[in-house]
């Protein structure tokens, strides 16, 4: 398996502009995680899904953001409008259910809104 | 609920010199217990992991226990090098969190020639 995969690498777009990030998990995985991550504030969760369905998304900062898992191959997370304050690096991440088994990272999409 | 404590970092050692990074965690249940490596301009990649008590992890000459008395799983390597310079993150799955990673801050380490 080629991992989990996700586009773009690099996104530098304007203020207002929407923007999508993709994410492709490992085939079989039960769980799909979106991360972001920033100097400031560290590694954070913005939500999961089991199975297709979104089960907590506490962390997602507003109503800009929106993510769906339309199937069990494929997740997107949307900004829409972006603001300067978006810029981090967002991770996507795909687990198995059971408990002993890790989660597995992409290489992430830097976003820069200018 | 569920939590991971790390202790800050930067951590600046030089080669060759003897590795502690602290985790300690507080769980409901029997946690599952990991740490994780990110190097600059990457993703978070598994280091290792222990799913019971007294379990050793090891990888790459770094080890961690799982203690459930003392609730810790430190992060230990006898000898590093340039090439451990990165971020190091401990995180727990638990049961009663659904099975969801919770993580520490994570820790900078810094290994000078």
């Amino acid at each position: 398996d080629a991992g989990v995969i996700q586009s773009p690498r690099h996104e530098v777009t304007e203020m207002g502009q929407e923007v999508t990030l993709r994410c492709k998990p490992i085939s079989g995985h039960d769980y799909l995680f979106w991360y972001r991550q920033t100097m400031m504030r560290g590694l954070e969760l913005l939500i999961y899904f089991n199975n297709n369905v979104p089960i907590d998304d506490s962390g997602m900062p507003e109503d800009r953001f929106s993510a769906k898992m339309p199937n069990a191959s494929f997740s997107t997370l949307k900004i829409q409008p972006s603001e300067p304050r978006d810029s981090a690096v967002y991770f996507c991440a795909s687990s198995l259910w059971q408990g002993g088994a890790e989660a597995f990272f992409g290489q992430g999409t830097r976003l820069t809104v200018v | 609920g569920d939590s991971v404590t790390q202790m800050e970092g930067p951590v600046t050692l030089s080669e060759e010199a003897f590795l502690t990074i602290n985790c300690t965690y507080t769980a409901t249940g029997y946690p599952s217990l990991f740490w994780y490596v990110q190097y600059p301009g990457e993703g978070l990649q598994l280091l290792l992991k222990a799913t019971k008590a007294d379990d050793k992890g090891s990888n790459k000459g770094f080890e961690a226990t799982y203690r459930k008395e003392t609730t810790s799983f430190h992060l230990e390597k006898g000898s590093v090098q340039v090439s451990d310079s990165a971020v190091y993150f401990c995180a727990l799955k638990d049961s009663d969190s659904n099975y969801q990673l919770i993580w520490g801050a994570g820790t900078k380490l810094i290994i000078k020639p």
